[in-house]
């Protein structure tokens, strides 16, 4: 079984639209939790981490939850700009490496 | 800061060829890693440093070999390229701490024919 694991997509959504994607992983001993977000042919970036009380940046809200190990990501009000791929990434037996699920795509259209 | 900064940006290999891709950091991060990134596999972890003079293997380490004499350098040297070798690398340096944020370099293409 795969550390992380994420539902690929795609996801097609309409300008405005709430999405959520979904993430689960493998080693109950992980601590770290993040989501990434990495554009076609660039780098990952950070996009938000992801606290055990569950966390708000602006239009994107993160979930945790470590009984079930699973964890999500809430996009509201969609924008042109948020299509992109999200990376669900979660720290590699308990220390400093990190393993990232394969991605989930994102387009939002007009 | 320069970031995190990769060299070549792009590289083609014949087969059997060795070569090193060069990563360097400038944010005084002890923690390093490589990555590789493949159509449908996602980023998997090659091999990882928790400073200077430690290594350790990860996800995907064979063919691969990696040094850390520096805290700034985090080579990465193919030994003898493969086709199946031919991805995407990405070099990364991470902040100190539960929540430490990755920063990654701008990758390596590199094609093996």
């Amino acid at each position: 079984r795969k550390e992380v694991e994420q539902d690929p997509g795609p996801f097609n959504v309409p300008e405005g639209a709430t999405v959520a994607f979904n993430c689960t992983y493998s080693n109950s001993a992980s601590q770290s939790f993040f989501w990434y977000r990495q554009d076609c042919r660039k780098e990952p970036k950070l996009l938000m981490s992801v606290y055990s009380s569950g966390n708000e940046d602006g239009r994107f809200t993160a979930q945790l939850n470590r009984a079930s190990q699973y964890i999500s990501l809430l996009i509201r009000d969609s924008k042109l700009s948020d299509s992109a791929t999200y990376l669900c990434v979660v720290n590699r037996n308990s220390g400093y490496a990190l393993n990232f699920g394969k991605g989930t795509s994102l387009l939002v259209t007009p | 800061n320069a970031g995190v900064t990769q060299t070549p940006k792009f590289q083609v290999l014949k087969t059997g060829q060795s070569m090193t891709l060069q990563c360097a950091q400038d944010m005084n991060h002890e923690y390093m890693s490589w990555y590789r990134q493949d159509p449908g596999m996602g980023l998997r972890l090659i091999h990882y440093s928790v400073g200077a003079g430690i290594t350790d293997q990860g996800e995907v380490p064979n063919g691969y070999n990696v040094s850390r004499s520096t805290t700034e350098d985090f080579p990465l040297r193919l030994l003898s390229a493969a086709p199946s070798q031919t991805s995407v690398y990405f070099c990364a340096s991470r902040i100190e701490g539960e929540f430490g944020e990755q920063f990654f370099g701008p990758g390596t293409r590199l094609t093996v024919l």
